[in-house]
């Protein structure tokens, strides 16, 4: 079947790093996307990863272990303006995206 | 990148009704989606756009409840019909162009049937 876990929720303090992880089964994988949803504003993107190893984009970097179906969105150097939910997504053969929950991030002072 | 823009931005409706949202991309793109998210939720497909052709339905969306139009390569429109309360909801319009992966997404409409 089709599923993606990560958590609900995450609480980190301005300046530190946060790690959201995500697991996921997909069946005819073909990539593994994190997107970034402020309240009330459409996702915008910010990682794709579909093969195995660390991309890094500025402050914000994504892991991908694909024997594992397990990825994780690194975010360092923590701004207040970063407090959003951080979805999870795998995209299958048909390119369709399915997805997580999302993580609601909450930065504190 | 694409940009996406979608009309109406939000709507307040009386039960029973139709609304048809219109999605606009500025360039040429391969694949169109429409998506559903109720507050505090992530993202539910309702259907894939086609090109000339029907959409593409997810379980437990069906046409006659939804129809979906995508006449050409950058143009999309949704119909929520015959509305009910619980279709309040933010509909999203994406697009996913040429041979990148990244989903780009409209603005998204907001929509309170009362």
């Amino acid at each position: 079947g089709q599923n993606i876990d990560q958590p609900t929720e995450m609480t980190a303090t301005e300046g530190a790093i946060v790690q959201i992880n995500c697991t996921y089964q997909t069946s005819g994988f073909n990539g593994l996307f994190w997107y970034q949803q402020h309240a009330g504003e459409a996702p915008t993107f910010l990682s794709y990863n579909v093969l195995d190893g660390l991309e890094e984009k500025g402050r914000f970097s994504s892991f991908l272990s694909r024997s594992k179906g397990y990825s994780y969105l690194l975010l360092k150097e923590l701004q207040m303006k970063d407090s959003a939910s951080y979805l999870c997504a795998s995209m299958d053969s048909n390119y369709q995206l399915i997805w997580g929950a999302g993580t609601k991030l909450i930065i504190k002072p | 990148s694409a940009v996406i823009s979608q009309k109406p931005s939000r709507d307040i409706c009386q039960r029973g009704t139709s609304l048809t949202i219109q999605c606009q991309v500025d360039s040429q793109v391969t694949m169109m989606f429409w998506y559903r998210q109720q507050p505090g939720q992530s993202l539910t497909l309702i259907a894939t756009a086609n090109q000339g052709s029907e959409a593409t339905y997810e379980s437990g969306f069906v046409i006659d409840k939804f129809p979906i139009s995508r006449p050409n390569l950058t143009f999309s429109t949704l119909t929520v019909s015959n509305m009910s309360p619980e279709d309040s909801s933010i509909y999203l319009c994406s697009a996913v162009s040429g041979d990148r992966q990244e989903q780009f997404f409209g603005p998204g409409t907001r929509l309170t049937v009362l």
